[in-house]
């Protein structure tokens, strides 16, 4: 079993539509969680960083972390066509973004 | 924002040759690099832990001796694949973690090795 499940679509939703990406993982240690994004070729930028458990809010994105179900997800609002991406969570029992284990990723298209 | 240039984006090689890639922090310094392997459509595998001035620490599964990393400075990590034949041929991606930006892991744009 992975460390780091993650669907990996591909997923594909109209403009304007709200997005859910998920991961869930099994180490009880992981207490920093991020979401990251990134396009064909290039790498991932940092979105979300969220420690421990509960929700943060910046812009269109949201993201939330329940660590007793072992789960995080990420929300796009009004989703646009830039959002067309790959999402890889992360997640570290480390401070500092140390020792990153990473999702598969999830392959995001938005339609116009 | 904090930047980090990685180079060359993309690299060529006959099998057997060797094939280094650069990571630099542009303006911040970097205490600590990583070094990522990334397959088609497969999430990134950390293989190894760069410390400025000391040696990296590999992942288990990670041939040090084909994988030689530096990281000679605050703003400069190499990765040098030695003898590269065409298993090794991938996306590698570095990341360095800020000095006074704790929180945030900056990554290069990679670097695409092909193996002839």
């Amino acid at each position: 079993q992975k460390e780091v499940e993650q669907d990996p679509g591909p997923l594909s939703v109209p403009e304007g539509a709200i997005v859910s990406l998920n991961c869930t993982y099994s180490n009880s240690a992981f207490q920093y969680f991020m979401w990251y994004r990134q396009y064909s070729r290039k790498g991932p930028e940092l979105l979300m960083y969220t420690y421990s458990s509960g929700n943060k809010e910046d812009g269109r994105f949201t993201a939330q972390v329940d660590k007793s179900s072992k789960y995080i997800s990420l929300f796009i609002r009004d989703s646009q066509p830039s959002d067309s991406a790959t999402y890889l969570c992360a997640m570290s029992s480390l401070q500092g973004a140390q020792k990153l284990v990473f999702g598969q990723g999830t392959r995001l298209t938005i339609n116009p | 924002g904090a930047v980090v240039s990685q180079h060359p984006s993309w690299v060529i090689c006959k099998s057997g040759t060797s094939v280094k890639i650069e990571c630099r922090s542009l303006d911040f310094q970097a205490t600590t690099m990583f070094w990522y392997r990334q397959f088609p459509k497969q999430s990134l595998m950390l293989m190894a832990t760069s410390n400025e001035g000391s040696k990296a620490t590999y992942e288990q599964g990670v041939e040090k001796d084909k994988f030689l990393i530096n990281h000679a400075s605050l703003t400069l990590s190499t990765l040098t694949v030695t003898s590269a034949h065409p298993e090794d041929s991938s996306f590698y991606i570095c990341s360095a973690k800020s000095v006074t930006i704790n929180e945030k892991l900056f990554f290069g744009s990679g670097t695409q090795l092909s193996v002839l």
